[in-house]
């Protein structure tokens, strides 16, 4: 079964500056899909990035960039010039590239705080 | 596009009553998955239609809970006689075809059992 595995319960930072959130997972399937989700204050869930286990290259969107280390079985979200409206709930989920399944599997999230 | 719609925004109800969520996913997305999120467990899969059929109930709590799609533009979770337990956000995403798609979550109906 999948598992995603989220270690850092709370990070804060100063802001404009660079901030990396871990995150480790478990899967038997060979091709898979790794997922950020934000959770805004106001509970809101937003996807941010996505990377495709095949893909060599690491995903990269607006501040947003990941630090994609297969052979570790790690997804690490990197942050960088941090604003205070970065503050939230960050979620790492993953799927499996396999019939059926659709589902995400999330991983219990990292608070990040940004100070001025 | 309005995003995917979840009703009622708050719910409270009596243990033991009947609770009913709706849900309105993206026109054109084709899968529609609930979630449940607490603290202590965080977001956990409880059911997903794809083209309104079930596929995965697997999180469903069996003896109480229900999950319809009768067609396209809406889903229902049902959870009968509810218990404090049962207290939580109650999240709706849809996605389009195809397993590299992201998921879009409604605002969620926070579930209140006294």
């Amino acid at each position: 079964a999948q598992k995603v595995t989220q270690t850092q319960t709370s990070i804060s930072v100063m802001e404009k500056t660079t901030v990396t959130m871990d995150c480790v997972y478990e899967t038997r399937d060979s091709s898979y899909f790794l997922f950020w989700y934000k959770q805004t204050a106001s509970g809101e869930i937003v996807f941010l990035i996505r990377q495709d286990s095949y893909k060599k290259e690491n995903a990269t969107e607006g501040h947003y960039s990941l630090n994609f280390q297969k052979p570790k079985s790690s997804i690490g979200l990197i942050i960088t010039a941090t604003q205070i409206e970065d503050s939230a709930v960050y979620f790492c989920a993953m799927r499996e590239n396999t019939e059926g399944a659709d589902r995400l599997t999330f991983g219990k999230g990292t608070q990040l705080i940004i100070q001025p | 596009n309005a995003g995917v719609i979840q009703t009622p925004r708050h719910k409270v109800t009596g243990k033991g009553q009947e609770a009913t969520l709706w849900c309105e996913p993206i026109s054109g997305h084709s899968a529609v998955f609930w979630y449940r999120q607490t603290i202590v467990q965080g977001l956990e899969f409880l059911t997903y239609f794809r083209n309104q059929a079930p596929i995965d109930d697997s999180g469903m709590p069996k003896e109480r809970f229900s999950a319809q799609m009768p067609n396209q533009s809406h889903s229902t979770l049902k959870i009968q006689s509810t218990q404090p337990q049962d207290s939580a956000v109650y999240l709706c995403a849809s996605s389009p075809p195809g397993r590299n798609s992201d998921y879009t979550f409604g605002s969620g109906t926070r579930l209140l059992v006294i």
